[in-house]
């Protein structure tokens, strides 16, 4: 597609529930970035995928937090067992092979906003 | 790891006015500078950015100067419009060039 696309735009859960939060990619970027924004905060890095290899997990904040990327392409991120303090904007980002966040291949989505209540 | 802090939080500016945005990081290996504007429901934009080998880099109203020994970086809009009102954020490269670390974001108000 033209940019990345991610789904859905809002997601309201109950505390406690399982949650799919979907990223699809530019057509050929190999790289895929998730991002996790707070209200007031800045961007959180969360999960970084390039090619085959393995993906950067650093990130994420606990082991509820879980994503793929299958086939090289659509990546989606998973959150068990819902809290109240995972309400944020998520953001993903996708880039060309080799040129990481830098100023030709690093393109954001419009983010899921997950509210939990 | 990488730690960058951004001043200020928020930027109220008259149109026409420049504006200014700083921020400092902590590791002196980090050698890629970003800047992204944030609108209203929107995912971040690239608007200019600085490699660890230049000073300093305009494109049109917007220039960005980076200061490696005192290790801080700042954005500089000129001739401030409304539609420049946004959500600003600096980010480092950690890693090389695979993983940015962001600061907290400047909220810029241009009023007419």
């Amino acid at each position: 597609g033209a940019g990345v696309s991610q789904s859905p735009s809002n997601k309201v859960t109950e505390k406690g529930k399982d949650v799919e939060l979907r990223c699809d990619p530019i057509s050929g970027h190999t790289a895929l970035y998730w991002y996790r924004q707070s209200l007031g905060q800045g961007l959180e890095f969360l999960i970084y995928f390039q090619g085959n290899s393995a993906p950067d997990k650093s990130g994420l904040p606990s082991d509820r937090f879980s994503a793929e990327r299958t086939g090289g392409s659509v990546s989606t991120l998973t959150i068990q067992r819902t809290q109240q303090e995972d309400s944020a904007v998520y953001l993903c980002a996708s880039s060309l092979l080799g040129q990481g966040p830098g100023g030709y291949g690093y393109t954001f989505g419009s983010g899921t906003r997950l509210t939990v209540v | 790891g990488e730690n960058v802090e951004q001043h200020p939080s928020t930027l109220s500016v008259q149109e026409g006015d420049s504006a200014v945005i700083k921020c400092t990081y902590s590791d002196s290996a980090s050698n890629y500078f970003p800047w992204y504007k944030q609108e209203l429901g929107k995912g971040p934009q690239l608007i200019i950015d600085i490699r660890s080998n230049v000073g300093e880099k305009k494109d049109q109203r917007i220039a960005v100067t980076l200061n490696k020994t005192a290790k801080h970086f700042s954005l500089h809009i000129t001739e401030t419009q409304p539609e420049d009102s946004a959500v600003y954020f600096c980010a480092a490269s950690s890693g090389g060039f695979q993983k940015l670390v962001f600061g907290t974001g400047t909220r810029l108000l241009v009023s007419p």
